[in-house]
């Protein structure tokens, strides 16, 4: 069974730190994608990382894929307020459309 | 272009009845798979279907089928509801390229009684 251990589960800061959420696992994933998601809503698709030790950003946020592509972090700086939200990690792991994800890291940043 | 659209968007239902939720993909994307999500478990595979054909299947009971149209618009049905069936049902619509990237729609929000 291919897991995702995504930590830490809950993250409360003040606007302006800093910040990483780890995604784990022991499978190899062909495809990373990371997605943020508002209460009630649908996870929205962030990035995509593909090739081992590919580093993405997204303006103060900063994706990596591990070299073996086991795993990926997510880094934001100088978190705001609007950063708030559920982040997810999915791996891919075959040309299909089935994705594992990762527990969630509940990101909550106070003004 | 249109992004994924799920109906209903909220579902009261009995225990013991059953229900069936909708989802148009992507305009173009012929992959579609649904997901529950809830609390506890986080999100949860339910099953994947290609060109009409179910490819991929998650853990869950036969109460739970699907099926997909040739024009790829997927349905999700869940028989003989249980209370633990109340969650977020996500439909996630893709390409399927070797790089897999999924758009989801806003789910459905299912509660049993």
């Amino acid at each position: 069974t291919q897991l995702l251990e995504q930590s830490p589960q809950f993250l409360s800061i003040q606007e302006g730190e800093n910040l990483t959420v780890y995604c784990n696992s022991s499978s190899v994933f062909s495809s990373l994608q990371w997605y943020r998601q508002e209460p009630g809503e649908g996870p929205v698709l962030l990035v995509t990382v593909v090739t081992g030790g590919e580093v993405k950003k997204l303006k103060r946020l900063t994706f990596q894929f591990g070299d073996a592509r086991k795993d990926s972090s997510l880094h934001i700086t100088a978190a705001q307020p609007g950063d708030t939200g559920l982040y997810l990690c999915a791996g891919a792991t075959s040309n299909t459309g089935k994705l594992i994800f990762g527990q969630g890291t509940t990101l909550q940043v106070k003004p | 272009k249109a992004g994924v659209t799920q109906t209903p968007r909220y579902l009261i239902k009995t225990r013991g009845q059953q229900v069936t939720l909708s989802c148009s993909p992507i305009s173009g994307h012929r992959s579609v798979s649904w997901y529950q999500q809830t609390p506890g478990q986080g999100l949860q595979f339910l099953f994947e279907y290609f060109s009409e054909t179910q490819r991929n299947k998650g853990n869950f009971p036969g109460r739970f089928s699907g099926r997909q149209f040739s024009n790829s618009r997927s349905e999700m049905n869940v028989s003989t509801l249980e209370l633990g069936d109340s969650a977020l049902y996500l439909c996630a619509s893709s390409l399927v390229t070797l790089n897999t990237e999924a758009f989801f729609g806003q789910g459905t929000r299912l509660t049993v009684v």
